[in-house]
């Protein structure tokens, strides 16, 4: 069934450590996204892809960075994780550009103590 | 860039009553506006959508209407049910219609 996958779902971690956070779809979509989402409130785009090897800044700084070496991957990475990264962070993906269906993953909610 | 303004930010309303989000956005250029819905540890969804040539949209009991003049549209929900409390988002185009920008959410809650 096409879908979008992220995993870990969950991940609580130390101060310093690096992580990467997984984002697959299936759904045959050119462009990707990363929001960041504290429980419950607004959705801030943090990193976008319209295509492999094309990836820009959102409206939320972020020091976190992103790759698309294949269309269907879209992975997310700290070097060095720190409390105030503590946050859901919501993949997705669509057909068109903002004036399409987004279709989300389940998110992955990060921890940093 | 889009500016998306959503309001309320909360709302509770009684089984069967009827339920209103209201948004506004700030570019003029925008032509598409959904509406997702985030049940509770779920992933938003998109429950209903509008495109800037019609006014109007139902499907069921929901509704979005559009105002391009005054840059506002809105999300009605009628015969509300136990099951429509979530957090409800509205959305428009970012700047260079990049990707959507989203209101601030609304949380909906239907007492029984």
């Amino acid at each position: 069934e096409a879908d979008i996958y992220q995993t870990p779902r969950y991940l609580v971690i130390g101060t310093g450590k690096k992580i990467t956070l997984e984002c697959s779809q299936t759904m045959g979509h050119d462009k990707m996204y990363w929001y960041q989402q504290d429980p419950g409130m607004e959705l801030h785009l943090i990193h976008y892809s319209y295509g492999v090897n094309s990836t820009e800044k959102g409206d939320l700084s972020s020091e976190s960075t992103v790759s698309r070496i294949r269309t269907e991957h879209f992975p997310l990475t700290l070097e060095s994780a720190r409390p105030s990264h503590t946050s859901q962070y919501l993949c997705a993906s669509s057909a068109r550009d903002s004036t399409g269906e987004l279709f989300f993953g389940e998110g992955s909610r990060l921890t940093v103590l | 860039g889009e500016n998306v303004e959503q309001h309320p930010s909360t709302l509770s309303v009684q089984e069967g009553d009827s339920a209103v989000i209201k948004c506004t956005y700030s570019d003029s250029a925008s032509n598409y506006f959904p509406w997702y819905k985030q049940e509770l540890g779920k992933r938003p969804q998109l429950i209903i959508d509008i495109r800037s040539n019609v006014g109007e949209k139902k499907d069921q009991r929901i509704a979005v209407t559009l105002n391009k003049t005054a840059k506002h549209f809105s999300l009605h929900i009628t015969e509300t049910q136990p099951e429509d409390s979530a957090v409800y988002f509205c959305a428009a185009p970012g700047t260079g219609r990049r990707a959507l920008t989203f209101g601030s959410g609304t949380r909906l809650q239907v007492q029984p």
